[in-house]
C-alpha cells in the first residue's frame, strides 16, 4: 500500500489571493499522480494527471506541477474565488495502476470572502 | 451520457442485513473501482475490476464481494452487515489504466 500525504489538511485564503498545497508520494515505482477536487455534497472530479518528471499542467487559475525523482507535487491556484472551496485530492496508482488509486486525506481549501 | 450511476443514494441497515449497492456506467470504461470514504480517513479501495468477469481486491475487502459479468455494472454486495461498514461509497470508472477516474455520485450507508 502506498503512503500519499498531502498538507496542509485544511486551508484559510483570503479571497483573491494565490495559495498552493503539497502532495507527496513514494519516488520508486512511479506511474502517475492525480489531482481531484471534491464539492461539499458532490463526488470528486478530475483536475489533472500527470505521468513524466518535470510535467506541469494548467486549467484555468488550476495549475499543477510534478516532481517523480524527490516525490512530490504542488497544485497552485491564483486569485481563489469563493467557487474554489473544496478538498484537492491527490491519488498515486496503487501498483501497476490496474489496482486502484491510493488517495490522499485531501487539502480542505476554504476561500474567505 | 448519464456518466456513473449509483443507487440508492442513501440506506440505513440493521446488524446482520445484506444489500446490493448498484453501479453503471454508460462509457464503455473498462476499469470499474470500489471505495469508501470514512471522516478524516480519506478514499480506500475496496474493489476493482479491469473487464467484465475479472475482479480483484482493493484494500479493504473484508465483508464485501463484487462481480462484473458486464461491462456496464459493477455491484458491490454487503452479506452481514455490521456497524463498521457505516460509510459513504463511491463507484469510479476508468478508460485506461492510469486514466482519469469518473466517479458515481456515492451511496452513504449506515448500520445501525
Amino acid at each position: 500500500i502506498l503512503n500519499v500525504e498531502q498538507s496542509p489538511q485544511s486551508l484559510h485564503v483570503q479571497e483573491g489571493d494565490s495559495t498552493n498545497f503539497t502532495c507527496s508520494f513514494p519516488s520508486s515505482n512511479f506511474y502517475a499522480l492525480h489531482w481531484y477536487r471534491w464539492e461539499t455534497a458532490k463526488s470528486p472530479e478530475a483536475l489533472f494527471v500527470m505521468t513524466l518528471n518535470g510535467d506541469e499542467k494548467k486549467k484555468g487559475r488550476i495549475s499543477a506541477t510534478l516532481n517523480t525523482k524527490e516525490g512530490y507535487s504542488y497544485l497552485y491556484i491564483k486569485g481563489s474565488q469563493p467557487e474554489d472551496s473544496a478538498t484537492y485530492l491527490c491519488a498515486s496508482p496503487s501498483g501497476g495502476g490496474a489496482d486502484g488509486l491510493t488517495f490522499g486525506k485531501g487539502t480542505h481549501l476554504i476561500i474567505q470572502p | 451520457n448519464a456518466g456513473v450511476t449509483q443507487t440508492p443514494k442513501f440506506r440505513i441497515l440493521k446488524i446482520g442485513q445484506s444489500m446490493t449497492l448498484q453501479c453503471a456506467q454508460d462509457m464503455n470504461h473498462n476499469y470499474m473501482y470500489w471505495y469508501r470514504q470514512d471522516p478524516g480517513m480519506g478514499l480506500k479501495l475496496i474493489y476493482y475490476s479491469v473487464g467484465a468477469g475479472i475482479t480483484d481486491k482493493g484494500e479493504v475487502p473484508n465483508g464485501y464481494n463484487v462481480s462484473r459479468s458486464t461491462t456496464e455494472d459493477f455491484p458491490l454486495r454487503l452479506e452481514l452487515a455490521a456497524p463498521s461498514q457505516t460509510s459513504v461509497y463511491f463507484c469510479a470508472s476508468s478508460y485506461s489504466v492510469r486514466g482519469e477516474q469518473f466517479f458515481g455520485p456515492g451511496t452513504r450507508l449506515t448500520v445501525l
